[in-house]
């Protein structure tokens, strides 16, 4: 079957810290996977993608590479801000045959303290 | 860019009435939309698949009778929460994308808060 496993939160950082959070996947065929957001008060936006093995997303200063040998989509981002405080959901993607069926890793929560 | 619009944002009934939830692709036709549901604190999760002109796929644990899709256009899914109680109050979001095939962007709608009394 398909499924994510994601960090469990919350996350709390200081602004400029280093930020990871750990993704990994199960998944029939070859799956694309993407890094959503939820922003406070706000429905999900797409922060990054990638759809195939060794591709890295990157977006906003977020990256994430798509490790198929370790099955994994890890999150990072080198300096965060509080601007960046949000929820932040790790998904893979397969066909459906006229659209993309998803599968949702359970959310981290991210604060960034001044 | 494309978007899709969700409607209502929020919402609260009583206890044994229906609510009836819109979701709609506003520069697209969406063939297929998706319904979620997201618990406090917990992952969303695939309720059902709606599919335009024919009947809605739904997971398994999903009550087809009690959450009713309609996918009456390419632009439109209705998610009818009938006889709602509540332990249906959560997050319901839909999705959609523009078309089929690897990766492509699929779009979210903003969401929308049920909360039955």
């Amino acid at each position: 079957g398909n499924s994510v496993t994601q960090m469990e939160g919350p996350v709390t950082l200081s602004e400029e810290a280093f930020l990871t959070i750990n993704c990994t996947y199960t998944a029939t065929g070859y799956p694309s996977l993407f890094w959503y957001v939820q922003y406070p008060g706000e429905g999900l936006q797409l922060l990054l993608k990638a759809t195939k093995a060794d591709d890295k997303g990157s977006n906003k200063g977020f990256e994430a590479t798509y490790r198929k040998e370790t099955t994994s989509f890890h999150l990072e981002k080198g300096s965060v801000q509080v601007s960046d405080s949000a929820v932040y959901f790790c998904a893979l993607s397969v066909p459906w045959s006229t659209g993309n069926q998803f599968y949702f890793g359970t959310g981290t929560s991210l604060t960034v303290i001044p | 860019g494309a978007v899709v619009s969700q409607h209502p944002s929020r919402v609260i009934c009583k206890s044994g009435t229906s609510v009836k939830i819109e979701c709609r692709s506003l520069d697209f036709q969406a063939t297929t939309m998706f319904w979620y549901r997201q618990f406090p604190k917990q992952s969303l999760m695939l309720m059902a698949t709606s599919n335009e002109g024919s009947k809605a796929t739904y997971e398994q644990g999903v009550e087809k009778d009690k959450f009713l899709i309609n996918h009456a256009s390419l632009t439109l899914s209705t998610l009818t929460v009938t006889s709602a109680h509540p332990e249906d109050s959560s997050f319901y979001i839909c999705s959609a994308s523009s078309s089929p095939g690897w990766g492509n962007t699929i779009y979210f709608g903003e969401g929308s808060w049920l909360t039955v009394v």
